[in-house]
């Protein structure tokens, strides 16, 4: 058990739908990272908060959004779905103070969408 | 662009036999270097990762990575897996004059018992 922890586990829904995804990162972490996994794409970087900020972004779509709150938990919002975006969706958190990327990233178990 | 390339996309060794999955970068500059495990069902777990210094890295579990710049590579090995190595694993970049990371396609490595 990594200390991070995502729900739901899974989700399925139908496309042009709207869903968030939570993640609550381990306690003293600052940083959350969020990963999208699919058979087609891998394993992509999609986005980082650091203390409520967003400090990096990868292969993010316009249609999703992430924001980080003030307890320190993590929401990423996927919305106008289509079939591409079924996938497992990873959260890590890492406990560097200055919030660079090379601190060591603790994954939590996902949350498997299914987009129909 | 930057890319990492993991040519081996499944292995399938006995156990005991030694491992050395490839795992090869396009990036000129100063990069940051990682390998992740995911086992059947579960987390991305770091293996081990090269920042700078000794380019033999020691990870947890016996596995060791090797950081070859003119090769552009670097390469996982383990002298003798166990059928608990059987898993996924992910090469991963960053190049340090930025925040994202980059990761290869993943190796399947399967022991057979």
């Amino acid at each position: 058990d990594s200390g991070v922890t995502q729900t739901p586990k899974h989700l399925i829904t139908a496309t042009g739908q709207r869903v968030t995804l939570r993640c609550s990162p381990r306690s003293g972490d600052l940083s959350v990272y969020w990963y999208q996994q699919s058979l087609d794409q891998g394993l992509q970087f999609l986005i980082q908060y650091y203390n409520g900020e967003e400090r990096a972004k990868g292969n993010i779509l316009e249609r999703f959004s992430a924001q980080q709150f003030p307890d320190l938990h993590s929401e990423l919002n996927l919305s106008s779905l289509e079939l591409g975006d079924s996938a497992l969706y990873f959260c890590a958190s890492s406990t560097g103070t200055s919030g660079a990327f090379s601190d060591e990233q603790f994954f939590g178990p996902g949350t498997r969408l299914t987009v129909l | 662009a930057q890319s990492v390339s993991q040519h081996n996309h499944h292995v399938i060794l006995s156990e005991a036999a030694s491992l050395e999955l490839g795992c090869n970068y396009s990036y000129g500059g100063t990069v940051n270097l990682f390998w992740y495990v995911q086992y059947p069902g579960q987390h991305l777990q770091l293996l081990l990762k090269y920042f700078s210094g000794d380019p033999l890295v020691k990870g947890i579990k016996g596995f060791e990575a090797e950081f070859i710049k003119s090769k552009f590579s670097f390469n996982l090995r383990k002298p003798s897996v166990q059928w608990s190595d059987t898993a996924e694993y992910f090469c991963a970049l960053r190049y340090s004059s930025a925040s994202k990371i980059i990761f290869g396609s993943g190796t399947r490595l399967s022991i057979r018992p």
